[in-house]
């Protein structure tokens, strides 16, 4: 059975740093590209980002809204996909979805075949 | 940046009912569309992929059709665990979702 957990939300003050991690099981996880989506509360989704497998190359891309600020990276060995945030704001306050990208020859621009239980983040002063 | 337009906003209906969700694209993605349904405090689930496709697991009384910009999610007839959220996606360029069609139990 495929499972995707994260961990790491919680409350952070803006401009703060945080880290996210999702804990894949279920699957060969270095087969896929993995992305994080969000959620506003009480809005719709928003694509953060992903990363390629190795296969493709291991890159990564992002949302224009994130850029510069967010990172993704990937650990093949223990089956785990981080996003690190940086220079919070009170805009990226939302549930955070860890996510395994389908199909897997799609390479970076995908379908989300599972998802995550989500972890909230809220950026808060 | 490709902008996808759902509608109607919410839609309402009776349970038995036909449902006919829209999704327009604001340029072509080809048959690069999918279909997702989020009920309240859960995560979105996957339902139609490449425009017509069901995944795995989804009952036969949902079907997807479209090419180009404009699509639709049909559900034949609709039972009460349908009434939730959906959302279509994009992936032809940089992925994007809708903005969701809400169906209430009318």
């Amino acid at each position: 059975e495929v499972q995707l957990v994260e961990s790491g939300g919680g409350l952070v003050q803006p401009g703060r740093s945080l880290r996210l991690s999702c804990t894949a099981s279920g699957f060969t996880f270095g087969d896929y590209a993995m992305s994080w989506v969000r959620q506003a509360p009480g809005k719709g989704l928003e694509w953060v980002g992903f990363i390629r497998s190795k296969a493709y190359g291991g890159t990564t891309e992002y949302a224009a809204s994130v850029k510069g600020r967010f990172t993704i990276s990937r650990d093949d060995s223990k089956s785990i996909a981080y996003l690190q945030m940086n220079s919070l704001k009170t805009e990226d306050t939302a549930v955070y979805y860890c996510t395994r990208d389908f199909p897997t020859y799609c390479g970076g621009d995908c379908y989300v075949d599972y998802w995550g239980q989500g972890t909230l983040v809220t950026v808060s002063s | 940046e490709i902008v996808l337009t759902q509608s109607p906003a919410t839609l309402s209906l009776s349970p038995g009912e036909r449902a006919t969700l829209s999704c327009r694209a604001s340029q072509s993605v080809s048959s690069y569309l999918a279909w997702y349904q989020q009920k309240p405090g859960q995560a979105p689930r996957l339902l139609i992929y490449d425009a017509s496709n069901r995944a795995t697991g989804i009952p036969a009384r949902f079907s997807g059709s479209g090419s180009g910009t404009d699509f639709t999610l049909t559900i034949s007839s609709l039972e009460p665990e349908d009434f939730a959220v959906y959302y279509c996606q994009q992936r032809s360029n940089w992925p994007s979702f809708g903005q969701g069609t809400r169906l209430e139990i009318k």
